[in-house]
């Protein structure tokens, strides 16, 4: 089983680049996330999607856009990198809303460790 | 708000030792509350679960209770192994129409031979 999948695993970025970070889930979950994991910091949540065609920001949502043009697909776009971007970035998907109603874990890719030079 | 605090680590133990940490949360209605287990290099994996007051979640010998009157879900384990060695996240689910995940800031717990 697939299950979250994240690509690229690692990425170094110059300052201003631009790069979207993949994810692809196989579950047929309705809810998707990004969120990004500082250095012995916990987890912050960029950008959160309740179905296709559906995202709203999270805590942290500036410097990143997102789409879901499908169930299984939740991009996460950079537009011009910049050093403070330098994370390690965590999809992660379950089933939310009156379909989980709350109670159900979510799955988690291996991450993206992304370094802005 | 909703929110998640867990205590400060890093947690350094003896294999064999007994293993508390603490957590505790602020949230509206009755969320649903969460170990994850973040092993070095790889994502966060489910480590247990309650979904409802005084569910006592378990797994790979971790117990978590879920305690509403003291808004605690404190994670215990009777004897760490090395293979223990991993940051922990508690983490509520306060569902809704976001059913969004809310983590603590984790703890690192480091296990010695």
């Amino acid at each position: 089983n697939a299950g979250v999948t994240q690509t690229p695993k690692f990425r170094i970025l110059k300052i201003g680049q631009s790069m979207t970070l993949q994810c692809a889930q196989d579950m047929n979950h309705n809810y998707m996330y990004w969120y990004r994991q500082d250095p012995g910091m916990g987890l912050k949540l960029i950008y959160y999607s309740v179905g296709a065609g559906i995202t709203d920001k999270g805590e942290v949502p500036n410097g990143y856009n997102v789409s879901r043009s499908t169930t299984e697909d939740f991009p996460l776009r950079l537009e011009l990198a910049a050093p403070s971007q330098t994370s390690v970035y965590f999809c992660a998907s379950s089933f939310g809303g009156e379909t989980g109603r709350g109670n159900t874990e979510a799955f988690f890719g291996q991450g993206t460790r992304l370094t802005v030079v | 708000g909703n929110s998640v605090t867990q205590m400060e680590g890093p947690v350094t133990l003896s294999e064999e030792a007994f293993l508390t940490i603490n957590c505790t949360y602020t949230a509206t209605g009755y969320p649903s509350l969460f170990w994850y287990v973040q092993y070095p290099g790889e994502g966060l994996q489910l480590l247990l679960k309650a979904t409802k007051a005084d569910d006592k979640g378990s797994n790979k010998g971790f117990e978590a209770t879920y305690r509403k009157e003291t808004t605690s879900f404190h994670l215990e384990k009777g004897s760490v192994q090395v293979s223990d060695s991993a940051v922990y996240f508690c983490a509520l689910n306060y569902g809704g129409s976001q059913g969004n995940l809310i983590f603590g800031k984790g703890t690192k717990l480091s296990v010695k031979p």
